[in-house]
């Protein structure tokens, strides 16, 4: 079974632009939550979505922003990028959106944003 | 608000040696989970064990075990006879019941090299 995929594997951009993340979760689930790792640091919480609703989102401007999609797919979209936004951005998806905190997050590779 | 400390950057043995991973958390919350990741160079985070803040038995799975301990808000993670392939950087996280959102809150990470 295919796990969680991400597109594209490495891109490079400069500052200014935009960029367009994307993430397909594990066959079934419904979950996706987008997370930012800048080297040498642990993952930060971005964005989570559960059946097309965002159900949290961490301390980022609105700079970023994310969708879900009817087949469970999301995309992630950083406007005016600035050279911090470097990092690996991974995606995640659930079975189901578990706010108790017993969540199993199953993690893709990630993107990995250079801004130049 | 939580966070979650791994003071140990990065830690070099050689194959066969036992290593200690620390993890120190810090919430108000009393129900709470606790995480233990890793991520080869790959970059996909791997899940490895869940823990509730109501179950301090410690776990051993394999050459793996986890002491979890609340009185001093400890969660570490030793690996025994540690082998080349444990190389990678594993990562401690806590997940709280936010009432709608499952996230996340990971440490800095600590970094193991095992040689030979």
């Amino acid at each position: 079974d295919a796990g969680v995929t991400q597109s594209p594997t490495h891109l490079i951009k400069t500052r200014g632009q935009h960029v367009t993340l994307r993430c397909s979760p594990i066959s079934g689930h419904k979950s996706v939550s987008w997370y930012q790792q800048v080297l040498g640091q642990g993952p930060q919480f971005i964005f989570q979505y559960y059946e097309k609703e965002e159900r949290g989102r961490g301390n980022f401007p609105d700079r970023f922003s994310a969708r879900q999609f009817p087949n469970y797919s999301s995309e992630l979209n950083v406007n005016a990028l600035l050279l911090g936004d470097s990092a690996l951005y991974l995606c995640a998806s659930s079975l189901r959106s578990d706010y108790s905190g017993a969540n199993v997050l199953t993690f893709g590779a990630g993107s990995r944003l250079t801004v130049l | 608000a939580q966070k979650v400390t791994q003071a140990q950057t990065e830690i070099s043995v050689v194959e066969k040696e036992d290593v200690t991973l620390d993890c120190v958390y810090e919430t108000r919350d009393t129900t709470y989970y606790l995480f233990w990741y890793k991520q080869p160079p790959s970059g996909e985070l791997v899940f490895l064990i869940r823990r509730n803040s109501f179950d301090e038995q410690n776990e051993i799975s394999g050459r793996y075990s986890w002491n979890f301990q609340k009185s001093t808000s400890s969660f570490n993670f030793t690996i025994t006879a540690s082998q080349v392939v444990d190389s990678a950087v594993y990562f401690c996280a806590l997940s709280l019941n936010t009432g709608t959102a499952s996230k996340l809150t990971f440490g800095t990470g600590t970094r193991l090299q095992v040689t030979l």
